[in-house]
């Protein structure tokens, strides 16, 4: 089956250290997409890629980096400049441009700090 | 600015009650509308949606139509059940210049108790 496959499930992030937030998707999809959750709140959008080699921010994107040097594949690094990083995390992707298509999601990576 | 409003959680009802949650949205053009359910833990599903004015997005027992005259997109399900407790969440997508944009609302969390 189809799908977006994100890793780990859970992860803990201590002091100054810099973690990688995996995100595999097997649909074909050109467009993918990071979302930060946090608690009771909706998404907002940290960084969007339409298109192998090129990305861009989304509005929370300080902090956070990305690259896109797959097709299937679009890792999120969370630095240690990011102060606030305890979160859950959803990868996403879709058709890409022009297509007024839904996203599909993965099932998400819950960050913490140690 | 672009936007998705959604009623206020959380929503709380009985087994076999009707339930509506209301979105509405602003955008210039016409945007394609969806409504997502995120169950706990999890990411997010797409449940329904509807790509222009009066499509009728269903899944699952529920329903949604898309109303331009009063740019509203209202969840509703004639007979809840436990299983649908989740949070749900409107969305929208059109084109900017160059690529898809999505708007998400704030979620509305429901709890259906026995």
């Amino acid at each position: 089956d189809g799908g977006i496959t994100q890793s780990p499930k859970y992860l803990f992030r201590k002091e100054g250290q810099n973690v990688t937030l995996s995100c595999e998707q097997n649909l074909n999809h050109d467009a993918m997409y990071w979302y930060r959750q946090d608690p009771g709140q909706g998404l907002r959008l940290i960084y969007y890629s339409q298109i192998v080699n090129d990305f861009q921010k989304g509005d929370i994107a300080e902090g956070y980096s990305v690259s896109r040097e797959k097709k299937e594949s679009f890792p999120l690094t969370v630095t240690s400049a990011q102060k606030n990083p305890t979160a859950f995390y959803l990868c996403a992707s879709g058709p890409g441009v022009y297509s007024n298509q839904p996203q599909h999601f993965g099932d998400g990576t819950r960050l913490s700090i140690l | 600015g672009d936007s998705v409003t959604q009623m206020e959680g959380p929503v709380t009802l009985s087994e076999e009650a009707f339930l509506t949650i209301n979105c509405t949205y602003t955008a210039t053009g016409y945007p394609s509308l969806f409504w997502y359910v995120q169950y706990p833990g999890e990411g997010l599903q797409l449940l329904l949606k509807a790509t222009k004015a009066d499509d009728k997005g269903s899944n699952k027992g529920f329903e949604a139509t898309y109303r331009k005259e009063t740019t509203s997109f209202h969840l509703e399900k004639g007979s809840v059940q436990v299983s649908d407790s989740a949070v749900y969440f409107c969305a929208l997508v059109w084109r900017e210049t160059s690529y898809d944009k999505v708007i998400f609302g704030p979620g509305t969390s429901l709890s259906v108790i026995p």
